[in-house]
């Protein structure tokens, strides 16, 4: 099986950055993903490292340490429409996709 | 470009009554699934399936059922439902060739009353 642990909530101010951190236990790897979800709306795909190191995409970054069984995705420049969910999200060797709980992002003004 | 489709968007079942989910992508994708989603607990894999005809039980499968005649539709049946099943389920598809990328509908708020 897999467990997911990532923190609950995160508030930063606009323009300022904010680490999200993930660690997973899991019987299986076949890569890390992250998700974005906006309140009401369904999740959609942020990222993906199944390799170690960092990963860059404009103002989003995710890293991944397989030995340590952790991950973090990076939010650069924050701006109001970054106020989401970020659900962290492991790949088994069935290539299921096991979610954790997801963080609540707050960006204020 | 419908990507991948639910229906309904909203439903209110009493206690006992039958319903289907339904789900359909028009990505050809081989890989399809149905999540649920409740408040503060992420989403759980209920189904899934990696062709037609092929259909496997997730983390939590009870209550449910699915079945895949077509690579198009994935619909999810629930046939005696529960308080327990109120929650928000989403479809996803993937062409599953390895990088899991997940496209969702838009989900489907069920509450069993």
């Amino acid at each position: 099986g897999q467990n997911i642990d990532q923190p609950t909530e995160m508030t930063a101010t606009e323009g300022a950055i904010v680490q999200i951190n993930c660690t997973y236990q899991t019987s299986g790897f076949n890569g890390l993903f992250w998700y974005q979800q906006h309140a009401g709306e369904a999740p959609t795909f942020l990222s993906y490292n199944v390799l170690d190191g960092l990963e860059e995409k404009g103002r989003f970054s995710s890293f991944l340490s397989r030995s340590k069984g952790y991950s973090y995705l990076l939010l650069k420049e924050l701006q109001m429409k970054d106020s989401a969910s970020y659900l962290c999200a492991v790949s088994d060797n069935d290539y299921k996709l096991s979610f954790g709980a997801g963080t609540t992002v707050t960006v204020r003004a | 470009n419908a990507g991948v489709t639910q229906t309904p968007k909203f439903r209110i079942l009493k206690i006992g009554q039958s319903m289907t989910l339904q789900c359909t992508q028009d990505m050809n994708h081989n890989y399809m699934y149905w999540y649920r989603q409740d408040p503060g607990m992420g989403l759980k894999l209920i189904y899934y399936s990696v062709g037609a005809g092929i259909t496997d039980k997730g983390e939590v499968p009870n209550g449910y059922n699915v079945s895949r005649s077509t690579t198009e539709d994935f619909p999810l049946r629930l046939e005696l439902a529960a308080p327990s099943q109120t929650s928000v389920y989403f479809c996803a598809s993937s062409d599953g060739r390895g990088v899991e990328k997940l496209f969702f509908g838009s989900g489907t708020q069920l509450s069993v009353l």
